[in-house]
C-alpha cells in the first residue's frame, strides 16, 4: 500500500518552460490537493480537487492547473515556469470530501526554475 | 479566512525534557484539530488530532489540548527523543473547509 506517490522527485526548469507534476493515490479516497511550501511560510494549498470531476482554487493558483484525470490521480501543470514557483510542491489525499479526516501527504516535489 | 499563528517558531530541548507547542486560530467555527509532523525530505504525517466536542486527547508520549473559548490549542510531547526532532506544524479547520497550515515550529532534540 503505497498511499501517495509523487513524480518526479527532483526537477530542474528554465523560465519559460513547462512541466507536469503526477500524483496518484491508492486509498480510495475522493478529495486530493496540492500543495506549496517554502521557507518560513508553512504549506500553501494551490489547489483541490473535492471529488473526482471537480477542481477548485486554493490560496495561490496562478501560473498553475490541474487536472483530475481519474479518482485516483491528480496532476498539476505549470505551463510557464518563473524562477517564483521554484518550491517543493507536495500533493495529499484525504477520505471524505467535508469530513474532518486527516490528510496523507506525498514525499513531495523539489522543483528549481533557474 | 483562516489566520493561524505558532509559537515559538523554534524550540530546542534535551533530550528527556517536554516540548509544547501552541497554535492559535482565528475562526471560532473550526471544530477539527489535527497536528503534522514533518521529518527532513519527507512529506507532513498527521500525528494526532482532536475534534472541539473533546477538550484533551492523549496517545502514548503526545498529546493535544483544546481551549476553545481562546481559540487556541497546543501540542505536548513528554519524554522527547531525538527521533521527536521535525518541524510541527498544526491545521485547525471547520466542517467542509480545506486544512490551514501555521508555519511550523522547528523542534530539536538534543541529546
Amino acid at each position: 500500500n503505497a498511499g501517495v506517490t509523487q513524480t518526479p522527485k527532483f526537477q530542474v526548469l528554465k523560465t519559460g518552460q513547462s512541466m507536469t507534476l503526477q500524483c496518484a493515490q491508492d486509498m480510495n479516497h475522493n478529495s486530493m490537493y496540492w500543495y506549496r511550501q517554502d521557507p518560513g511560510m508553512g504549506l500553501r494549498l494551490i489547489y483541490y480537487s473535492a471529488s473526482e470531476g471537480t477542481t477548485d482554487k486554493g490560496e495561490v493558483p496562478n501560473g498553475y492547473n490541474v487536472s483530475r484525470l481519474n479518482k485516483r490521480e491528480f496532476s498539476l501543470r505549470l505551463e510557464s515556469a518563473a524562477p517564483s514557483q521554484t518550491s517543493v510542491y507536495f500533493c495529499a489525499s484525504s477520505e471524505r470530501r467535508g469530513g474532518n479526516y486527516g490528510y496523507t501527504f506525498g514525499s513531495g516535489t523539489r522543483l528549481t526554475v533557474v | 479566512g483562516e489566520n493561524v499563528e505558532q509559537h515559538p517558531s523554534t524550540l530546542s530541548v534535551q533530550e528527556g525534557d517536554s516540548a509544547v507547542i501552541k497554535c492559535t486560530y482565528s475562526d471560532s467555527a473550526s471544530n477539527y484539530f489535527p497536528w503534522y509532523k514533518q521529518e527532513l525530505g519527507k512529506g507532513p504525517q498527521l500525528i494526532i488530532d482532536i475534534r472541539s466536542n473533546v477538550g484533551e486527547k492523549k496517545d502514548q508520549r503526545i498529546a493535544v489540548t483544546l481551549n476553545k473559548t481562546a481559540k487556541h490549542f497546543s501540542l505536548h510531547i513528554t519524554e522527547t527523543q531525538p527521533e521527536d526532532s521535525a518541524v510541527y506544524f498544526c491545521a485547525p479547520r471547520r466542517t467542509a473547509s480545506k486544512l490551514t497550515f501555521g508555519t511550523g515550529t522547528r523542534l530539536q532534540v538534543t541529546l
